[in-house]
This record gives C-alpha cells, structure tokens and sequence, in this order.
C-alpha cells in the first residue's frame, strides 16, 4: 500500500541554520514524489517534485530508492521559510500526503 | 488567471444537516479532486474527477458523501446528515491529467458541526 511518513510534527531551526525535513515513502511502483508547501494564511502549493531535480527558493529533495526517502533540504534557512511542508506520493489518480511538518525558523 | 475557487469559506452548520461545498477548478484542468484536511491529519483524498470519466470515489469516507462534476467544470461535494467527526478543511484542487502530481489547490472551506 501506498504511504507517506513524515516523522517530525515541528521543527523549528535558527535563521541562517541548515534545515532537512524527513519524508519516508512505502510504494511499490515506481514513484514520483513532490514536496507541498502552505504558508500562514494562504492556500497549498506546490513547491517541488523529485522528477524536475530543481532547486526552489533554495531547497532541494533528492529521491532515494534505496532507503525509500525524499527529505526537504536548505543548507541556509530563512525567516520566510516558516510554513507548513507536506511531502506527497503521486498515486493512479490522486496524491497520497504525509501528515505535514511544522517549520519554524526563529531569527 | 484566476486560480481555484471554493464556497463558502466557512460553514458551520448542525449535526444531521446536509451541507453543499462547491469547487470552481482552473479553466482547462479536466482533472479535479477533493480532499479533506483534519486537525493533526494529513490530506485525506475524497474523490477524482477526470472529464466525461466514471469518477474514482475510493476515498469516500461513508455513503453520507457524494460529489458531482456538472459539465466537466464545477464540482459540489455533499456531506448528508452531518456528524461531528465531519468537521475539518475540504479542499479542492486541480490539474492537468497528463500532470495529476502538479495539483492547484483552492482555498478551503472549514467545515464546522455542531
């Protein structure tokens, strides 16, 4: 079955720290993974997916096979960085997401 | 241009009433889904439409929940004598289908029963 785990509820990091947000997947296909992002008072967007292999607003999530990962990283955190990161699994018709994790980046 | 539309953004509303949520998706995303966003929960996934198709209702929860799509564009959710446990953030989003991971999301409507 298809599953989507993120372990970490809230984290919270110093301004200017590197940060990493875990995702682990459970999929039996080959997957296609994406990361969502939802700042205060606004609607989910998507930020990035594994297949474009991009950097956005300098995070980056490369997909691990081997150890069934796809973790958030930004080696500087920023103020604005601050929102709610949903990792998601690309089923047949629909995204499978992970119950979210709070980042917090205190200044 | 204009993104994804829902209504109402809030309603609350009694236990055993039945409610109407509605989801105006992008003009030319064919494909729209539901979902709903508990308290500590992650996206739960509701129901897929994908054009003049047969829609994929795996992800309703019990038969009080039904959704229709009207000419491939507005889609109403509706949730028949609601319990407390109804209660969360429904959200709709769509996309392109040959994109189904690419996913615009509206706003929400924050579903409260009393």
């Amino acid at each position: 079955a298809q599953r989507v785990t993120q372990p970490e509820k809230l984290l919270s990091v110093f301004k200017g720290a590197p940060v990493e947000l875990k995702c682990n997947y459970s999929y039996s296909g080959s997957p296609e993974l994406f990361w969502y992002v939802q700042y205060s008072r606004q609607r989910l967007q998507l930020l990035l997916r594994h297949i474009s292999r991009e950097s956005i607003k300098g995070f980056t999530a490369d997909l691990n096979k081997g150890e069934t990962s796809f973790h958030l990283k930004k080696p500087f955190a920023q103020e604005e960085d601050s929102a709610m990161y949903y990792c998601a699994l690309s089923g047949a018709n629909n995204l499978f997401f992970g119950t979210g994790t709070r980042l917090t980046v205190i200044p | 241009g204009a993104g994804v539309s829902q209504s109402p953004s809030n309603k609350v509303t009694e236990k055993g009433k039945d409610v109407e949520l509605r989801c105006d998706p992008i003009s030319g995303h064919t494909a729209l889904y539901w979902y709903r966003q508990s308290l500590g929960q992650g996206l739960e996934f509701l129901i897929y439409f994908q054009g003049n198709s047969a829609p994929d209702k795996s992800g309703l929860p019990s038969d009080r929940f039904s959704a229709e799509r009207t000419g491939g564009s507005v889609s109403t959710l509706t949730i028949q004598r609601t319990q407390q446990e109804d209660s969360a953030v429904y959200l709709c989003a769509s996309s392109y289908p040959s994109a189904p991971g690419e996913q615009y999301f509206g706003p929400g409507t924050r579903l409260t029963v009393t």
